[in-house]
């Protein structure tokens, strides 16, 4: 079946480092992916939509600049969170599914941040 | 706009027993349901769907779902829990008002099963 790839599962790091963290479609192309936000016991909450080849769509309430999305390949989207801080930590997850239409989305395995 | 809900953040079941945990949406044109899992820890695994058809969708490791169209419900169900069903599940609808497939969560609810 359809893999999500999510790397790092983890990282630790002092305030104001920028972190990135990749999502990898395995066996499919993407050409969509979604990042989500999950703080502890609570839903995710979708922060943008990432569009191969094009920029990325945005949440309301999300800063564009704080979160950088950039989905070079069809294969490929990565999250930057630029000088991240205490407030920034938490489980971020990606999804993507193969092709358009009704297809459940897969998920990475998310990545859990904390900013010292 | 597309939603739904959960009502129950935590449900409690034996070992053994029937399971179900509820799901209400409210869409606008037709409904498109997801159920998900989550362990802790780990990303979201989809169990089941549904797109049209049979009211009764089965889906991964013993689970269904019941769409029922008077009601806006999409419960899940197991006719048998195990100790490790126990997780955080998620339904989710799609958003229907783009070009692609976004999907909107509930809350989710977190199945507690007793040895």
């Amino acid at each position: 079946g359809a893999v999500v790839s999510q790397h790092p599962s983890r990282v630790i790091c002092k305030s104001g480092t920028s972190v990135k963290i990749e999502c990898r479609s395995l066996d499919f192309q993407a050409t969509t992916m979604f990042w989500y936000r999950q703080f502890p016991k609570q839903s995710l909450m979708l922060m943008a939509t990432s569009n191969e080849g094009s920029k990325a769509t945005y949440e309301q309430g999300v800063e564009k600049d704080k979160f950088l999305i950039n989905h070079a390949s069809l294969t490929l989207s990565t999250l930057t969170v630029t000088s991240a801080h205490p407030e920034d930590s938490s489980f971020y997850i990606c999804s993507a599914g193969p092709g358009q239409g009704l297809q459940p989305q897969h998920f990475g395995d998310g990545t859990r941040l904390s900013i010292l | 706009a597309q939603s739904v809900a959960q009502p129950e953040d935590q449900v409690n079941v034996a070992e053994g027993n029937p399971l179900t945990v509820k799901c209400t949406y409210s869409v606008s044109g037709n409904p498109y349901l997801f159920w998900y899992v989550q362990y802790p820890n780990r990303g979201l695994q989809f169990l089941l769907k549904y797109i049209t058809g049979d009211n009764l969708v089965k889906g991964s490791y013993g689970f269904e779902a019941e769409f029922n169209k008077s009601q806006t419900s999409f419960h899940l169900k197991k006719p048998s829990a195990l100790v490790s069903d126990s997780a955080l599940y998620f339904c989710a609808v799609r958003d229907d008002g783009g070009a692609t497939n976004k999907l909107i969560f509930g809350t989710g609810t977190l199945l507690a099963v007793q040895p």
